[in-house]
């Protein structure tokens, strides 16, 4: 059973477009939500964050919609550029454990 | 500062074999986690240590995983025997100590069971 539900599984976004992925949760106790950013042969990389008592965080061209009420939340990536092509995942964190829980993530290509 | 490492980037196996993951951390962070990405699946959790205790190895799949950490320094993960299903990339993080957001990952190591 998947707590944290991601999609699109993938996504192609022309240069200059936005890219918007979403997730779903269950779980009530969560209290931190992630975003990361993972580049071939590297390791995930927190690109963006947000509790649960803002609506919004934007850092740049990424922005995090939060719903509380529907329990979702997504990443918007304005001016898509090729060189945000990368595998995304969100996440969510409980407020008793330090442990991340992914989605299963999201192959995102920007053509130039 | 370097970042988290780990060794080695690939480890290919046959069925039955024995194979340690190691995890160095980045300096000074006193959790260190790992997870496992099975193809395209989600990145799941195994276990979690603060210095060298396990606070938490409710994601580890069976005993055939053993995790520790040594002096609180470095980790390993071994895996004995090792079967088809253990195939998919090893990640290690760390973060510093009591906190429970931004985790930094390492670069994984892709494990092949043949």
């Amino acid at each position: 059973q998947q707590q944290v539900k991601q999609s699109p599984q993938s996504l192609i976004v022309q240069k200059g477009g936005i890219s918007i992925i979403n997730c779903a949760y269950e779980n009530t106790a969560f209290d931190y939500f992630p975003w990361y950013q993972q580049f071939p042969g590297k390791g995930p990389a927190l690109l963006i964050a947000i509790r649960p008592d803002v609506s919004e965080k934007k850092e740049g061209r990424f922005t995090i919609s939060f719903n509380k009420s529907a329990k979702q939340f997504s990443l918007h990536i304005m001016d898509s550029q090729p060189g945000d092509s990368a595998t995304y995942f969100c996440a969510a964190q409980m407020d008793s454990s330090y442990k991340l829980i992914f989605g299963s993530g999201t192959r995102l290509l920007v053509r130039p | 500062e370097a970042g988290v490492t780990q060794f080695p980037s690939h480890s290919v196996i046959e069925k039955g074999q024995t194979v340690t993951l190691r995890c160095d951390p980045i300096s000074g962070h006193d959790n260190l986690y790992w997870y496992r990405r099975v193809m395209g699946k989600e990145i799941k959790f195994l276990l979690h240590f603060v210095k060298e205790s396990k606070q938490d190895e409710s994601g580890m799949p069976n005993n055939r995983f053993l995790a520790e950490r040594t002096g609180g320094t470095y980790s390993t993960l071994k895996v004995q025997p090792a079967e088809l299903e253990d195939s998919g990339v090893y990640f290690c993080a760390s973060s510093q100590a009591g906190v429970r957001g931004e985790q930094f990952f390492g670069p994984g190591t892709r494990l092949t069971v043949l």
